[in-house]
């Protein structure tokens, strides 16, 4: 049982340069989550989807965006990186009642 | 909406002293609460939930907290510090059903420090 799969684990990229962070999960969770990190933050919430074809912004979304074909998959596209995209990413799942959420182990990326 | 407080950004402690991370949290309805530690550069590992069953919760690692309802708190605590402590400390809340998204929402952290 592997969880939650984030791949890569690191990334450096350019300015202007594209990128998807991939998720996986396997616990057939219908609620996916991605998060940003940044020092002294916490973590906030980018996009999240209810279930395969269903996504919707968090709270800080712009630069950002998602699909969601399969309930297994939930890809995080950066479209023209931004050094204020330096972060930390999590992805999580949850089957939605509130009380259970597997993370990642986080890509960490660096824009320069 | 959900909203968590962590007060505290930095606290330090010596070896087998009390440890006591604070946490208060708004909530519109009964708040699921969760506690998560984070190492340097790794992830995040659940260290504890409450959700609605014993108000006081134990954790791994020996850590607990309880649920305060008239205070809005789930403080964290750990009787005797451990140099395997030092770390970062989330406090989250799930949102409400009627929300959709049913997402957490994490306080912005407290870094332990454990003083030999």
């Amino acid at each position: 049982n592997a969880g939650v799969t984030q791949t890569p684990k690191f990334r450096i990229l350019k300015i202007g340069q594209s990128m998807t962070l991939q998720c996986a999960q396997d616990m057939n969770h219908n609620y996916m989550y991605w998060y940003r990190q940044d020092p002294g933050m916490g973590l906030k919430l980018i996009y999240y989807s209810v279930g395969a074809g269903i996504t919707d912004k968090g709270e800080v979304p712009n630069g950002y965006n998602v699909s969601r074909s399969t309930t297994e998959d939930f890809p995080l596209r950066l479209e023209l990186a931004a050094p204020s995209q330096t972060s930390v990413y999590f992805c999580a799942s949850s089957p939605g009642d509130r009380r259970g959420y597997t993370f990642g182990s986080g890509t960490r990326l660096t824009v320069v | 909406a959900q909203s968590v407080t962590q007060l505290g950004s930095h606290v330090s402690v010596s070896e087998g002293a009390l440890v006591l991370l604070r946490c208060n949290y708004s909530s519109s309805v009964p708040p699921y609460l969760f506690w998560y530690v984070q190492y340097p550069n790794q992830g995040l590992q659940l260290l504890l939930k409450y959700t609605s069953a014993a108000t006081l919760v134990k954790g791994i690692n020996g850590f607990e907290a309880e649920f305060k309802k008239s205070e809005t708190s789930f403080h964290l605590t750990k009787p005797s510090a451990h140099m395997s402590d030092a770390a970062e400390y989330f406090c989250a809340v799930s949102d409400s059903e009627d929300t959709g998204r049913r997402a957490l929402t994490f306080g912005s952290g407290t870094r332990l420090q454990v003083q030999p």
